[in-house]
């Protein structure tokens, strides 16, 4: 059975700390990891990672993939209280577009 | 541009009344459409999902079902809602052959009572 699981469950950090959260699969037919973030409604999306290695980066969020390992981090430096939000990672399979959530991290940034 | 409305934002009701979810998507043709449920504070769980008009495929047994009666329409339905089925309900859409992930809808909080 495909799953995804993410770590921490939750986290509690304070202003200007650096976070990392995890993301392992196992998953059939494995084709792209993404990350979304969720604040209040409905969550929007990070990253999109294919290959293994290569660090994508968006401001002070960055990730990558390792597809021999089968995990994934998110990094978040220098954290702000807007970073506050459920951060959630999905698997994307090969043959039909089906997304395969983790259960999230949450993640509260104190000021 | 591609936009996805789903409504009402929130809505309570009570047990063993019927329920009825809709989403829509503008600007694109022919998406994948899913419908998703989150507990509290938690990650999504597939409910449905529609490739096509009339096609529903179901994840989960459960005590809801989907129709999608128009191409860019997909309903969530219930004939006699539980109190297990409170929760945020999220619709999303993708396109087959162009997936970049999802795009999400604003989300339906439920709560049965």
């Amino acid at each position: 059975e495909d799953k995804v699981v993410q770590s921490p469950l939750s986290l509690v950090v304070h202003e200007g700390d650096t976070v990392t959260l995890n993301c392992s699969y196992e998953v059939t037919n494995f084709r792209s990891l993404l990350w979304y973030k969720q604040e209040k409604k409905a969550p929007t999306f990070l990253f999109m990672l294919t290959s293994s290695g290569i660090e994508k980066k968006s401001g002070r969020l960055s990730s990558i993939l390792d597809k021999k390992e089968l995990f994934s981090i998110l990094n978040i430096t220098a954290t702000q209280t807007g970073d506050s939000a459920i951060y959630l990672c999905a698997a994307d399979r090969e043959y039909g577009n089906k997304l395969v959530f983790g259960a999230g991290t949450i993640l509260r940034v104190k000021s | 541009s591609q936009t996805i409305h789903q409504w009402p934002a929130t809505l309570v009701q009570p047990v063993g009344s019927p329920l009825s979810l809709e989403c829509t998507v503008e600007g694109t043709s022919n998406p994948n459409l899913y419908w998703y449920r989150q507990a509290a504070g938690r990650g999504l769980q597939l409910l449905f999902y529609s490739v096509g008009i009339g096609q529903i495929s179901s994840e989960v047994p459960q005590n809801l079902s989907a129709s999608r009666p128009q191409d860019r329409q997909f309903i969530l339905s219930s004939k006699k809602l539980l109190l297990s089925d409170s929760g945020f309900y999220l619709c999303a859409w993708s396109v087959l052959g162009r997936f970049w992930g999802y795009t999400f809808g604003s989300g339906t909080r439920l709560t049965v009572v």
